[in-house]
């Protein structure tokens, strides 16, 4: 079964912090990788798809970048807001590319 | 435009009930998977299928049974429901580099 590691697996920061997670992965046979955010009550949201070896994503105030030789990715939220707490998946494919299967998350807990 | 939709949203069941948990989705997608998500262990595979006809199991398949006769529907079984079934369960549809869509979840309770 393939393994995807996330950390931290919680995190707490003041509105206007900076702060960034961790998504590891295994490099061999890659496909993609996918980071979701996920508010409670409610249901996971794609942010981003990664597919190449170096690629940047931006959406907003957050960002992730991919490193697939390593297999690691940085999910970065710049200036934090409490809209920002939520919980963050990374998904990458499993061996045959047919489904994703999950990391458990980063929880991200933002005050005012 | 629906995306993915997951019928009951909540349910309780007597132990050693059956149920179907179902789902529809209207975006043409061959990948669909079904999920459950408990406290501290994130969301973890069931089953998935890659288009009609075809299922698989994913990492924790024990006590659940799927079919996929139409691109559309994936419903989710449970034969013989136990409390270790008590969770809460999402439907997902999409591709590796589209990203998937998810349903709004089903909260099972197992008495």
């Amino acid at each position: 079964i393939l393994n995807v590691e996330q950390s931290p697996q919680s995190l707490h920061v003041q509105e206007g912090d900076s702060t960034n997670f961790t998504c590891s992965f295994p490099s061999s046979n890659f496909y993609a990788l996918h980071w979701y955010r996920w508010e409670t009550a409610k249901s996971p949201e794609a942010l981003f798809v990664m597919t190449l070896n170096g690629d940047e994503k931006k959406k907003g105030r957050i960002s992730a970048t991919l490193n697939t030789k390593e297999g690691y990715s940085y999910l970065y939220i710049k200036g934090s807001q409490p809209e920002d707490s939520a919980t963050y998946l990374c998904a990458s494919p499993n061996q045959a590319g047919t489904a994703l299967i999950f990391g458990k998350g980063t929880t991200l807990s933002v005050s005012s | 435009n629906a995306g993915v939709t997951q019928t009951p949203k909540f349910q309780v069941l007597k132990t050693g009930q059956s149920m179907t948990l179902q789902c529809a989705q209207d975006m043409n997608h061959e990948y669909m998977s079904w999920y459950r998500q408990d406290p501290g262990m994130g969301l973890r595979l069931i089953h998935y299928s890659v288009g009609a006809g075809i299922t698989d199991q994913g990492e924790v398949p024990n006590g659940y049974n799927v079919s996929r006769s139409t691109t559309e529907d994936f419903p989710l079984r449970l034969l013989s429901a136990a409390p270790s079934q008590t969770s809460v369960y999402f439907c997902a549809a999409g591709g590796q580099t589209s990203g998937y869509t998810f349903g709004s979840g089903t909260r099972l309770t197992v008495v």
